[in-house]
C-alpha cells in the first residue's frame, strides 16, 4: 500500500512532442504529490508538485493531472525539448503523518530527439 | 542562498570497513532527510532528522545511523559496509516539517 507505480519505464519523444508519464498509488492517506526531475550524477530537482483539493496544475510547459477517485496523476510535458532529457521520478506523502518521507516512483528515463 | 551541499562527492569503500557522508541544509531549513538511491531506482528513504531529533526511519538495519547538528547540517553513518550498500545517498532538506524537500547532488558510495 506504500508503492507508487509508475510507467512508461522508457520514453522516446520528438522534439515539439507531448511526454506524458502516468503515477499511480493505493494509499489514501497520501496528500502530497511532487515530481522531480533527475540528470545523470545529479540530485533530482523538485519540478512541480499538488495536493488532492487541485485537479490540475500548470507551470510552464509541465502540467500535473490529478485524479483522486483513480488514485492516479501524470506528468504532461509540452512541447518537450532535447534539453528535458532525464529521468522523472513522481513521489507521494502524506503530510499529516509523523515522518514526513517521500515514496518515489521506479522513475521513467524520457529522451527527446531533435 | 546555497542549496543543499554534500560531501564527498564519491568514495569508494571496503567491505566492513564505516563511512561517514555529510549534508549541509539549505539556510533556513531545520528538517533533513536522507534517501539511498540504487542504481536504476527511485530513492529510498532511510530517516529523518527534524531540529536535532530522529523523526522517523525507513526499513533500514541500526547499522545505518545519523547525526543532525545545531545548525542543522546532518551526517549519515554506515557500519559494516556490504557490497549492497554501493549506492547514491541523497540528502534532501526542507524549511521544516511538511514543507517541499530540495535534495543535494548526492555522495556517490562504492564498496568493494
Amino acid at each position: 500500500q506504500q508503492q507508487v507505480k509508475q510507467s512508461p519505464q522508457s520514453l522516446i519523444v520528438q522534439k515539439g512532442g507531448i511526454s506524458i508519464i502516468n503515477c499511480a498509488y493505493e494509499n489514501t492517506a497520501f496528500d502530497y504529490f511532487p515530481w522531480y526531475q533527475q540528470f545523470p550524477g545529479k540530485g533530482p530537482a523538485l519540478l512541480i508538485a499538488i495536493r488532492p483539493d487541485v485537479s490540475e496544475k500548470k507551470e510552464g510547459r509541465f502540467t500535473i493531472s490529478f485524479n483522486k477517485s483513480a488514485k492516479q496523476f501524470s506528468l504532461h510535458i509540452m512541447d518537450s525539448q532535447p534539453g528535458d532529457s532525464a529521468t522523472y521520478f513522481c513521489a507521494a506523502k502524506a503530510d499529516w503523518v509523523r515522518t514526513d518521507k517521500l515514496i518515489f516512483g521506479t522513475g521513467t528515463r524520457l529522451q527527446v530527439f531533435p | 542562498e546555497t542549496g543543499v551541499t554534500q560531501s564527498p562527492t564519491h568514495l569508494i569503500k571496503t567491505r566492513g570497513q564505516q563511512v561517514t557522508l555529510r549534508c549541509s541544509s539549505q539556510s533556513g531549513h531545520n528538517t533533513v532527510s536522507w534517501y539511498q538511491q540504487a542504481l536504476g531506482q527511485g530513492p529510498q528513504f532511510i530517516f529523518q532528522y527534524y531540529r536535532e531529533e530522529e523523526n522517523g526511519r525507513g526499513n533500514f538495519p541500526p547499522r545505518f545511523s545519523g547525526l543532525q547538528f545545531p545548525n542543522y547540517s546532518s551526517e549519515l553513518n554506515v557500519n559494516a559496509l556490504e557490497l549492497d550498500d554501493s549506492a547514491l545517498y541523497l540528502c534532501a532538506s526542507s524549511l521544516s516539517l511538511s514543507y517541499e524537500q530540495y535534495f543535494g547532488p548526492g555522495t556517490r558510495l562504492t564498496v568493494t
